[in-house]
């Protein structure tokens, strides 16, 4: 079975620039989420989504970042502008029924 | 939002030695949990559900005592392969199906030989 995917897998700008990452999750899984990890810290929900709607998005900033997933499959996440303090792993994970959720391998940002 | 809390390390240990972590929740109605582990620059994969009556898996064994709110994670005969991020993972049910994990900090394992 396929995994979570993403991309990019690295991603350098300057602050104030925009950035997106795409994430395509396990083939039926109707939940995705995107969480940042900082250095040293445990992965943040940033926000869910169960098929194309969005269940939680509390911990979104959402004054700079936007996520969308139209069809219901894959997303992107978008951080525009960005700032020094968006430089994190970001993590796209997928569940399917029950609880466990996968993960992809990241999206390491750094802003500098 | 509640926490999850968990010494950061790291625990350097010898090969061969056991070695327990900890984990408190602030969030009494929490409804599942779990521990995860991260390899350095990689994702998070889960490596074992924790239930009431505790669970073993091979050499790990995890415990969950609600009343105090605090879940551990027992390593025994470490390997070098052990060594890695422990994340304690706290599943807040919310609306949707699968709920919310709210994860510790986690903690640092070094098996040396």
């Amino acid at each position: 079975e396929a995994g979570v995917a993403q991309s990019p897998r690295y991603k350098i700008i300057e602050k104030r620039q925009s950035v997106a990452f795409w994430c395509n999750p396990i083939s039926g899984h109707a939940t995705l989420y995107w969480y940042q990890q900082i250095l040293g810290q445990g992965p943040k929900l940033l926000i869910q989504f169960q098929n194309n709607g969005v269940v939680d998005d509390s911990q979104l900033p959402k004054d700079r970042f936007s996520a969308e997933r139209l069809k219901g499959v894959d997303s992107t996440l978008k951080i525009q502008p960005a700032k020094l303090e968006d430089s994190a792993v970001y993590l796209c994970a997928s569940g399917g029924w029950g609880e466990t959720q996968y993960f992809g391998p990241g999206t390491r940002l750094l802003v500098l | 939002r509640k926490e999850v809390e968990q010494d950061p390390g790291p625990f350097n240990v010898p090969e061969g030695a056991t070695v327990a972590f900890n984990c408190t929740y602030s969030n009494s109605a929490s409804q599942s949990f779990f521990w995860y582990r991260q390899d350095c620059r990689k994702e998070p994969k889960l490596l074992m559900s924790v239930y009431s009556s505790g669970n073993e898996d091979g050499r790990f064994t995890a415990q969950l005592n609600r009343a105090s709110q605090y879940i551990s994670l027992l390593i025994r005969d470490s390997k070098l392969s052990d060594s890695a991020t422990y994340l304690c993972v706290v599943n807040e049910l919310s609306g949707g199906s699968q709920g919310n994990l709210i994860f510790g900090k986690g903690t640092k394992l070094s098996v040396k030989p």
